[in-house]
């Protein structure tokens, strides 16, 4: 079965610093992995997904993620903070669609950053 | 424009009462997904669907009903079965084929009186 660990449920950081949310998978075939991003009370928007080709992911707003097979991580940067990065983030890896195409999410990581 | 909607955005339950959550799409996409969203605990699969007039059990279906009529509508049902119904509630939507992206909806707030 497949599943998502997300390292830290609570992360801190200055704003300008590196934000780093870690992300180690499961998987019994090539994972697709995503990386969404939820602001209080609404619903999830995608930043970024990997599905075969560049392991090197880059998404909206500055965030990039890097697929390592070997590591079975893929872990989620940015080079500096702002304040609008305050979110919650969630890693899933998607199951097929003849299983359903569901996504398995990971426990999600919160993202303060601090003036 | 596209897009998913959810409603309504606070839904409040009395004890006994069965509630609808309603989601519409207009992505033109053929699959739908509900998921619940409980604080730590990331997002749980209650039911999908792929086709209209079918639909399969998520990871936890139990207490929860839906249908699947029209392609562009999934709406969800919380049954008095549900004792812990108090939760955020998420609709998606994809195209077929693995990798593809879900679009979620803003999410629905279910508080139980």
């Amino acid at each position: 079965a497949q599943s998502v660990t997300q390292l830290g449920s609570h992360v801190s950081v200055s704003e300008g610093a590196l934000v780093l949310l870690r992300c180690n998978y499961s998987s019994s075939v090539p994972p697709y992995l995503f990386w969404y991003v939820q602001y209080p009370n609404q619903g999830l928007q995608l930043l970024l997904k990997y599905t075969t080709g560049a392991t090197l992911v880059k998404g909206i707003n500055g965030f990039e993620a890097e697929f390592k097979k070997s590591e079975t991580s893929f872990h989620l940067t940015k080079p500096s903070a702002h304040m609008s990065d305050a979110a919650e983030y969630f890693c899933a890896v998607s199951e097929g669609y003849n299983q359903g195409g569901k996504l398995i999410f990971g426990q999600g990581t919160e993202l303060s950053v601090k003036p | 424009d596209g897009g998913i909607t959810q409603s309504p955005k606070y839904l409040f339950r009395k004890e006994g009462q069965n509630v609808t959550l309603s989601c519409e799409q207009n992505l033109n996409h053929d699959a739908m997904y509900w998921y619940r969203q409980d604080p730590g605990q990331g997002l749980r699969l209650i039911y999908y669907s792929h086709i209209v007039n079918d639909f399969q059990k998520g990871d936890i279906a139990e207490g929860y009903s839906v249908s699947r009529e029209k392609k562009e509508s999934f709406p969800l049902t919380v049954t008095s079965a549900q004792k812990n119904p108090t939760a955020f509630y998420l609709c998606a939507s994809t195209n077929r084929g693995r990798g593809e992206t879900q679009y979620f909806g803003p999410g629905t707030r279910l508080l139980v009186l």
